[in-house]
């Protein structure tokens, strides 16, 4: 299994919502990534996990709130967004922050909107 | 700070003329780039890297991109485009001991058949 597969594809909620998004990847990775990326824009970083402790939080607003339950599993909790949060937003793995391989694989994302 | 810069926002080309989008990074230390794509609604995929060694990368799909560290530069080529190409390129950089990945703002290349 090469993939990230991230889950659900498309959410759309209410700014009183809460909500999770889901990232899965089974190839051992042991660094995972939550990027954002907002209409014709580079992704931007927003965490990192290195052997599911959080390493860096790019100064993201605590509506936002990640979890890594295991190393095959990251999430992202979502509670009282704004709709400027609308993005797509994509998960990372990488094999390790430190090892020999530093490619990123990347999901296919979760496109959410917030109205 | 890290910052990778892209020169052009838009590329519009005929097919089979030759690419070449520019990518510098401001990096302090030692760097790892990166070039990925991104087709019209599909996911980052990964074209080509450069960690060490020949600065004359080869990738995927009949890229290549060339590591010039006194320009600071790793501009991604490719001799001859395809209307398949059309997509959306982004420059990445990270530092040598770390896992923050920087992108560029992008470059939107259409290919016209």
């Amino acid at each position: 299994d090469t993939e990230v597969t991230q889950t659900p594809k498309h959410l759309v909620m209410g700014m009183t919502n809460k909500k999770s998004l889901k990232c899965e990847q089974h190839m051992g990775h042991r660094a995972m990534y939550w990027y954002k990326q907002k209409a014709k824009k580079p992704p931007e970083l927003m965490f990192v996990y290195s052997y599911e402790k959080l390493s860096i939080n790019e100064s993201v607003p605590s509506r936002f709130s990640p979890e890594c339950p295991n190393s095959s599993l990251l999430n992202l909790h979502l509670h009282a967004l704004q709709p400027e949060d609308s993005a797509l937003y994509l998960c990372a793995s990488s094999r390790g922050p430190w090892d020999g391989d530093y490619g990123y694989t990347f999901g296919s994302g979760t496109r959410l909107t917030v109205v | 700070a890290q910052s990778v810069s892209q020169h052009n926002h838009h590329v519009i080309l005929s097919e089979a003329a030759s690419l070449e989008l520019g990518c510098n990074y401001s990096y302090g230390g030692t760097v790892n780039l990166f070039w990925y794509v991104q087709y019209p609604g599909q996911h980052l995929q990964l074209l080509l890297k450069y960690f060490s060694g020949d600065p004359l990368v080869k990738g995927i799909k009949g890229f290549e991109a060339e590591f010039i560290k006194s320009k600071f530069s790793f501009n991604l080529r490719k001799p001859s485009v395809q209307w398949s190409d059309t997509a959306e390129y982004f420059c990445a950089a990270k530092g040598e001991y770390g896992n923050k990945l920087v992108f560029g703002a992008g470059t939107i290349l259409r290919v016209k058949s």
